[in-house]
């Protein structure tokens, strides 16, 4: 049962270019989501994350949209540089626990 | 600067027989994580502690034990490997039970012939 859809496999970008990042969820009592980044070889590591209060959060190049009512959040990466280029999991937790990761998306920036 | 480390990146094992997995972490954290991550299926938490001597399972713990005997260790034990437990494994350790301030080991690739 995924809780938590990253419906793109990879996506390929060039340097430069916005890359966005999507993620669908299907629990309604999710209320904090979270964006982790992972290069090969190492763990995961933190990223970004947002509260089911907002439906937007910033951090530098990094954006994370959250829609409720569509259940769907996406992460924008703003200019793209290659060293960007990892995989993305998007996880979603309620109360700061049960956290649920997605499968996954591969991104590419190309020079 | 956090360090979590795992034991092996590569484990090759045969059915049948018993894994320990180990992970340490150097910076005095309570809680303690036990995940696979499986292509298409995203990071799945098999255990966790939040003390010493303290377990709780997972979503997926069938297979799996777990030994919690010193607050910077935490082992990860197929006590009978089978195939369908060929994975990545990461450990991840927290100060505080905030989703966000996990940090992760860099993951042990294990293969069950």
């Amino acid at each position: 049962d995924q809780q938590v859809k990253q419906n793109s496999p990879s996506l390929s970008v060039q340097e430069g270019r916005i890359s966005i990042l999507n993620c669908d969820y299907t629990n309604s009592m999710f209320d904090y989501f979270l964006w982790y980044k992972k290069y090969p070889a190492e763990g995961p590591t933190f990223l970004i994350s947002i509260s089911s209060i907002k439906d937007k959060n910033e951090d530098g190049r990094f954006t994370v949209f959250l829609n409720k009512s569509a259940k769907h959040l996406s992460l924008h990466i703003v200019p793209s540089q290659p060293g960007d280029s990892a995989v993305y999991f998007c996880a979603a937790s309620v109360n700061n626990n049960d956290m649920r990761f997605g499968a996954g998306t591969r991104l590419t920036v190309k020079p | 600067d956090v360090k979590v480390t795992q034991s092996s990146r590569y484990l090759v094992k045969r059915t049948g027989e018993k894994v320990f997995l180990e992970c340490v972490q150097d910076m005095d954290h309570e809680n303690m994580f036990w995940y696979r991550q499986d292509p298409g299926l995203g990071l799945r938490l098999i255990y966790f502690s939040y003390d010493v001597k303290m377990k709780e399972k997972g979503d997926i713990p069938e297979g799996y034990s777990v030994s919690r005997e010193k607050k910077e260790r935490f082992s990860l034990i197929l006590e009978s490997a089978s195939t369908n437990q060929t994975s990545m494994y990461l450990c991840a350790s927290s100060l505080t039970r905030g989703l966000e301030t996990q940090y992760f080991g860099p993951g042990t690739r294990l293969l069950v012939l």
